[in-house]
């Protein structure tokens, strides 16, 4: 069963900790995505991978950091640089299209709550 | 990458056929039009993609006019479970691997 998951489903912690936020995909797809989202806000891309061991700086990637050492995995840590780090993260992969558009897959999301 | 303008919210009932119009008036030769679907505390699900005429799928329609400055989505015969958010895209593969997902049209079905 193909997919993309996420995990912990909700996160907790304490300011001025670090958070490892997980995000694996058995999709074979190249390319992988991090999205925060905040309570009736769309979607902001926060670092991007189209393939392992590359990946890009989004709209809103201070505070955050990311690692690609294997094309399933796409783990995104939340530094207490971050200020404010409570939000919705979304996961998604996509295949890595050439010239034609392309379909993300999401997973089903982390809400993390620091206090 | 082109931006997009959605109607913020829209109020529908149950059996009607709902259109949303997406505006995206500088829209790139390459480009195509991708509409989402997101229910709350989950991740958005594709609905339907298109680049020029109508799209149609098992879901959804779409359809873009020649210039390609704007696009419909068509749901037909809404239920209350098409509650909510819908998102239009516009990019392509190449070196559009940056997706814009703006705040999206809030679509309310009423029984």
């Amino acid at each position: 069963d193909g997919g993309i998951t996420q995990s912990p489903k909700y996160l907790f912690r304490k300011e001025g900790q670090n958070v490892t936020l997980s995000c694996e995909q058995n999709l074979n797809h190249d390319a992988m995505y991090w999205y925060r989202q905040d309570p009736g806000q769309g979607l902001r891309l926060i670092y991007y991978s189209q393939i392992v061991n590359d990946f890009q700086k989004g709209d809103i990637a201070e505070g955050y950091s990311v690692s690609r050492e294997k094309k399933e995995s796409f783990p995104l840590t939340v530094t207490s640089a971050q200020k404010n780090p409570t939000a919705f993260y979304l996961c998604a992969s996509s295949i890595a299209a050439t010239g034609d558009a392309y379909e993300q897959y999401f997973g089903p999301g982390t809400r993390l709550t620091v206090t | 990458l082109a931006k997009t303008t959605q109607p913020i919210s829209m109020d529908s009932y149950e059996g009607q056929e709902v259109n949303i119009t997406c505006s995206h008036n500088n829209i790139a030769t390459n480009d195509y039009i991708t509409w989402y679907q997101q229910f709350p505390s989950q991740g958005p699900r594709f609905i339907i993609q298109g680049y020029k005429t109508k799209v149609t799928n098992e879901v959804a329609s779409l359809f873009i006019p020649a210039d390609r400055k704007s696009s419909t989505l068509s749901l037909p015969r809404v239920s209350l479970s098409d509650t909510a958010v819908y998102y239009c895209l516009v990019g392509s593969g190449t070196g559009g691997f940056k997706t814009i997902f703006g705040a999206g049209t809030r679509l309310f079905v009423k029984a």
